[in-house]
C-alpha cells in the first residue's frame, strides 16, 4: 500500500463548476500538506500549503486536512479551463529528511 | 527572477549510451533535488543535496545511476549504461533552508529522456 493514495482520474467538469480533489495518507507523522499543478509538459508548482489540521483558503481554492481522517482535499471554484491540469497532493513529516512524498496526481480537464 | 533550469528538454539516445542531465538551482537556495516521473509510479524522490552535500541518496535505482553537486549553482544526473526503463521525465527542484514544512520546493521543467 503506498504511503499517499491519490485518484488519478481523469477528470473532466464544465467552466463554473465546483471541483473537488481528494487524498488519503496512512503516515501519521505527516504535518505540512501541499498541493501542486503540473501543466503539460511543464515541472509541479506549489498551489497551496497547509500546516496540521483545518481549512485555508486562497481565491477560487480551498484546502482542507483532517488529520484525524487521514484525509486532505483540495476545492476550487468556478473552475476554468485554465485550470486544466495535473494536481498532486504532496506531504511532509515535521523534521523529516524525507522530504515530500507525492500523490500519483489527478488529470483534471475544465470544458468551456 | 529565473527559476531552476534545466538541460536538455529532451534527450533521445540509444542503449547502453551515457546519459547527463543537468540542473541550475535557484540562486540563494541551499537544498536541491532530482526526481523521476512516471505513468506508473508517478513523482519519485532520487537524491537530495544541501549545501552541495548530498544527505539522502536511497532512492537512486541501482549504481548505474549517479549525481553531483560541484558548486552551489550547478548539479548533474548521469545514468550509465542507460536502459530503455530508465525513460523518465527527471525533475530538478530547488528550495530555501529553513523549518522543513515551510519552504516550498520549486521545479524546473524536467528533462524528457527516452532510450531506445
Amino acid at each position: 500500500q503506498k504511503e499517499v493514495e491519490q485518484d488519478p482520474g481523469p477528470l473532466s467538469v464544465p467552466e463554473g463548476a465546483i471541483v473537488s480533489l481528494n487524498c488519503t495518507y496512512s503516515n501519521s507523522a505527516f504535518q505540512y500538506f501541499m498541493w501542486y499543478r503540473q501543466y503539460s509538459r511543464k515541472g509541479p508548482e506549489l498551489l497551496m500549503y497547509t500546516y496540521s489540521s483545518g481549512n485555508k483558503e486562497d481565491g477560487r481554492f480551498t484546502a482542507q486536512v483532517d488529520k484525524s481522517s487521514k484525509y486532505i482535499s483540495l476545492f476550487i471554484r468556478d473552475s476554468q479551463p485554465s485550470d486544466s491540469a495535473t494536481y498532486l497532493c504532496a506531504m511532509s513529516e515535521y523534521g523529516s529528511a524525507r522530504q515530500l512524498t507525492f500523490g500519483s496526481g489527478t488529470q483534471l480537464t475544465v470544458l468551456p | 527572477d529565473a527559476g531552476v533550469i534545466q538541460s536538455p528538454r529532451h534527450e533521445v539516445t540509444e542503449m547502453g549510451q551515457e546519459v547527463t542531465l543537468r540542473c541550475k538551482p535557484i540562486s540563494g537556495h541551499d537544498y536541491l533535488f532530482w526526481y523521476r516521473q512516471t505513468m506508473m509510479r508517478g513523482l519519485e524522490l532520487l537524491i537530495y543535496f544541501n549545501n552541495n552535500v548530498p544527505i539522502d541518496d536511497s532512492g537512486m535505482p541501482e549504481d548505474r545511476f549517479s549525481a553531483k553537486m560541484p558548486n552551489a549553482s550547478f548539479s548533474t544526473l548521469k545514468i550509465q549504461p542507460s536502459e530503455p526503463r530508465d525513460s523518465a521525465v527527471y525533475f530538478c527542484a530547488s528550495r530555501m533552508g529553513g523549518n522543513w514544512g515551510n519552504q516550498p520546493q520549486h521545479f524546473g521543467d524536467g528533462t524528457r529522456l527516452s532510450i531506445l
